[in-house]
C-alpha cells in the first residue's frame, strides 16, 4: 500500500549544527519526493523537491538524498537557524498515472539557539 | 499570483450544521486536492481532481462528506451532517501537473461544538 514513514517525529538542534531527517517510501514506482515546511499556524510550503533521475540536488543549506534502490531519501539543512524551526513533512508520489502524493507523519525540528 | 484561495478561514458550527469550504486554485493547475490535518492523524488526503474530474475519493471518511469541483476554478467540501471529531484544518492545494509540487492554501479551520 501507499505508506511514507518519516523519523525523527521531534529534532533538537543547535543553532549552527546540521539537522537530517530521513523518510523510506513504499512503493518502487514512485519518482517524485518534495519536502514541505510548515510554521505554526501556516501552510505546508515547498522547499525542496527531487525526482528520481538524480541522486540529490542542493539549493543554499538545504539538500536532499534519494537512494531509489533502498526506497529512501533525506533532507539535510546545514548551518541552522533560528528561523528553520518548523515541522517539515516529506511526502512521495503514488498511483501512477494519476499521480498523488502522500505525506510522511511530520518532523517537529526546534534550533536551540 | 494570488495563489490558492481558500474561505473560510475560520468556521466555528454547531454539531448537526452543515458545513461548506470553498477553494480556488491556481489559474492554470489542472490538479486539486483536498487534504485534512489533524494532530493526531497528520495530513491525510481526503480527495482530488485532475481536469474537474475526481479521481480518488478513498480518503473521503463517509457519506457525510462530499466534494465538487465544477469547474476549473472552483471547489467545495461539504459536510453535511458536522460532527465534533470533524473539527481539524482543511488545506486545498493545487498544482500544474504530475510530478510537480502542490502549492497550498492557508486552511480552513473548522471547529464542530
Amino acid at each position: 500500500g501507499e505508506n511514507v514513514e518519516q523519523h525523527p517525529s521531534t529534532l533538537s538542534v543547535q543553532e549552527g549544527d546540521s539537522a537530517v531527517i530521513k523518510c523510506t517510501y513504499s512503493d518502487s514506482a514512485s519518482n517524485y519526493f518534495p519536502w514541505y515546511k510548515q510554521e505554526l499556524g501556516k501552510r505546508p510550503q515547498l522547499i525542496i523537491d527531487i525526482r528520481s533521475n538524480v541522486g540529490e540536488k542542493k539549493d543554499q543549506r538545504i539538500a536532499v538524498t534519494l537512494n531509489k534502490t533502498a526506497k529512501h531519501f533525506s533532507l539535510h539543512i546545514t548551518e541552522t537557524q533560528p528561523e528553520d524551526s518548523a515541522v517539515y513533512f516529506c511526502a512521495a508520489t503514488f498511483n501512477f498515472g494519476n499521480e498523488k502524493l502522500t505525506f510522511g507523519t511530520g518532523t517537529r525540528l526546534t534550533i536551540i539557539p | 499570483d494570488a495563489g490558492v484561495i481558500q474561505s473560510p478561514r475560520h468556521e466555528v458550527t454547531e454539531m448537526g450544521q452543515e458545513v461548506t469550504l470553498r477553494c480556488k486554485p491556481i489559474s492554470g493547475h489542472n490538479s486539486l486536492f483536498w487534504y485534512r490535518q489533524t494532530m493526531m492523524r497528520g495530513l491525510e488526503l481526503l480527495i482530488y481532481f485532475n481536469n474537474n474530474v475526481p479521481i480518488d475519493d478513498s480518503g473521503m471518511p463517509e457519506d457525510r462528506f462530499s466534494a465538487k469541483m465544477p469547474n476549473a476554478s472552483f471547489s467545495t467540501l461539504k459536510i453535511q451532517p458536522s460532527e465534533p471529531r470533524d473539527s481539524a484544518v482543511y488545506f486545498c492545494a493545487s498544482r500544474v501537473g504530475s510530478y510537480y509540487g502542490y502549492t497550498f492554501g492557508s486552511g480552513t479551520r473548522l471547529t464542530v461544538v
